[in-house]
């Protein structure tokens, strides 16, 4: 069974730390997204990648970056976090930009 | 601005009915259209996906509908059971000429079936 999977379902974090958010996914797919979900805004795209260290601006990376060293795994880092940053965080993977998305179970993170 | 509506927001159903939920899209050039469920606390899960000469897909008790002329769709239930209980999310790809297709997501509707 194909999967995505992030590392963690819930993460409480303190203003101004820095959090890494993992993602990793078995099915050799090349495009990985990052997506937040907030109630009453569906999900929004941060960052997306087609290809091992490349990355691609969504319609809201301002306070995030992504990582991409290898294939199976894309990153999303808060350099500083901010109480604005709570939400939902949702990864995603397709084998092929027009395909469809296989998406992990999510990380709900609380900044405090 | 490409923008994808869905309606009704919310919805409470007894098990064993039937159901409608509508999504409609501004995107343009379209490309293609799924559904999604998404359990609570879960991540969303492909029911469908429709192109533009589709106008019917079916995965079990969900059939979706497409008409692109009016870009509309709507996903179908029949027969609902408690499972599916979860918010249903309308998702559009736009067409783009570099090969990246942006995708808008409508903000899904919430069903509830009670017994």
């Amino acid at each position: 069974d194909v999967k995505v999977t992030q590392s963690s379902r819930y993460l409480v974090k303190r203003t101004g730390e820095k959090v890494f958010l993992e993602c990793v996914q078995d099915m050799d797919h090349e495009n990985m997204f990052w997506y937040r979900q907030d109630p009453g805004l569906g999900l929004r795209l941060i960052y997306f990648s087609y290809d091992v260290k490349m990355k691609e601006k969504g319609d809201i990376p301002e306070g995030y970056s992504v990582s991409r060293e290898k294939k199976e795994r894309f990153s999303l880092i808060l350099e500083s976090a901010s109480t604005n940053q709570t939400s939902m965080y949702l990864c995603a993977s397709s084998r092929q930009l027009n395909y469809g998305y296989t998406f992990g179970s999510g990380t709900r993170l609380t900044v405090v | 601005k490409n923008q994808v509506e869905q309606s009704p927001q919310s919805l409470i159903i007894l098990e064993g009915k039937n159901c409608t939920l509508q999504c409609n899209y501004t995107v343009s050039p379209f490309s293609n259209l799924r559904w999604y469920k998404q359990d609570t606390g879960r991540g969303p899960v492909s029911l469908t996906i429709m192109t533009f000469s589709e106008n019917t897909k079916s995965n079990g008790r969900y059939t979706a509908t497409l008409d692109a002329d009016t870009k509309q769709s709507s996903l179908h239930i029949t027969a609902s059971q408690l499972s599916d209980s979860a918010s249903y999310i309308c998702v559009v790809s736009e067409r783009d000429s570099g090969g990246y297709q942006k995708v808008t997501f409508g903000t899904g509707t919430k069903l509830q079936v009670i017994p």
